[in-house]
Order: structure tokens, then sequence, then C-alpha cells
């Protein structure tokens, strides 16, 4: 498959555990942020959103919580799965007309 | 229904040369963007066309370039390639463009040798 990012940071977590991947976003005016999966070979993967006037937004089996003051994104994914390996990007809106990616990291399941 | 169409899924090219990306979006939608990820940069807005206008773009030099076609399909080209253009090519549709419902084809991976 191809490798679609050599410089990420990297979380481990074993098959069971929750997993909990963290982004600080660039700009306190973004009002819309989405998590991505991205996984090998594959494109970016719509995972869940939020507003900016929310803290908070369950899904199935993940959580995104943000904290405006830090400027801080996180995303929970419960009862982690060897199929939920991939690389996961935030990203934010900016001035409502682009997408901007953050960083990226890599979350790796292990049996 | 299908997704985002991207062709070639691989491509080779010489420094110098140039190539053309294409893009087939979701149907019924009529913003397509595109998007540069390297491992050292990430991923990176190129521009965004919608209803066959560029709506906005990003901070790349004038050898990239692109088009949208009444059909929405889009392409996009470089020129004079360069060995740092060797990267993944994604282009995402929507139907209200911005950013928002993105949904990302798997990509062309151009390598320029």
């Amino acid at each position: 498959g191809e490798s679609v990012g050599l410089h990420l940071p990297t979380l481990s977590v074993q098959e069971g555990d929750n997993s909990i991947i963290n982004c600080a976003y660039s700009n306190s005016a973004s009002d819309y942020f989405i998590w991505y999966k991205q996984e090998s070979g594959k494109g970016p993967q719509f995972i869940i959103d939020i507003r900016s006037n929310m803290d908070k937004r369950q899904g199935q089996r993940v959580t995104v919580l943000l904290n405006k003051t830090v400027k801080h994104l996180s995303l929970q994914i419960a009862a982690t799965q060897p199929g939920d390996s991939a690389v996961y990007f935030c990203a934010e809106i900016l001035n409502t007309d682009k997408l901007i990616f953050g960083t990226g990291t890599r979350l790796q399941v292990f049996p | 229904k299908a997704g985002v169409t991207q062709t070639p899924r691989y491509l080779i090219k010489t420094r110098g040369q140039q190539v053309t990306l294409s893009c087939s979006p979701i149907s019924g939608h009529r913003s397509v963007s595109w998007y540069q990820q390297t491992p050292g940069q990430g991923l990176q807005f190129l521009f965004e066309y919608f209803s066959e206008t560029q709506r906005n773009k990003g901070n790349f030099p004038g050898r990239f370039s692109g088009r949208q076609f009444s059909n929405s399909r889009s392409e996009m080209n470089v020129s004079t390639l360069e060995l740092g253009d060797s990267a993944l090519y994604l282009c995402a549709s929507s139907d209200l463009g911005g950013g928002y419902g993105y949904t990302f084809g798997s990509g062309t991976r151009l390598t320029v040798v």
C-alpha cells in the first residue's frame, strides 16, 4: 500500500481499548471541524463533524470533543478494532470556503 | 451511487514534462477540489472549481492549473514537472463546496523521475 505520511505521530493501542487522537487547529475563526480516516491506498473518508457552537458530538463508537478556548479537537474511538488502523486527520473549514487539514496521526491497533 | 473517480491511478513522468489528471465527481455534485498529499507537507489545498468557475486557490505556483467542464468533471494540469511534484493528488466533490460535504477519490499517485 501507499505510505501517506512518513513523518506522522503514531498512536499504538491494543484491540478493545479506547483511542484518543488529538489535534490543535490554527484559526479561531473556523466554525466547522471534521475528522477523516485515511486507509492505505485510499482517499480520506469522513468520520464525524462538529460545529463551533457545540463542544461534543457522538457517532457510532466515535466522539469528537471541541475546546475552542485552547483550539483543540479530539477524536475518541471506543473499543478500537483492527479495522480502525489508519491515518486520522482533523480538518477545519476556514472562512467558510476552504478545507484545511491538520498533520495527521497514524493509529496502529495490535491484538 | 458511484463515488469520485480519479484517473489514472498511477503515473510516472520525467522532469520537465507536463501531466493531466482527471476527476469525475459524484453525480449531481457541482464542486470539485484538488489536494496534493506528500509525506512532508501533508494535505495541501490546490484549488476548487464550482460550476466551471475557479472559486478558490491555494498557494501553489502557476504551473498547477485546473478546469471544470459543464458535466462537472475536472482536470488538473501540472506543467514543467519537478521532482518535488511527486505526490498523491486527491480530488473531492460536493454539492455545496467550500469544504462542506466532501467525498474524496482514491487519488492519482504521480512519480516524477
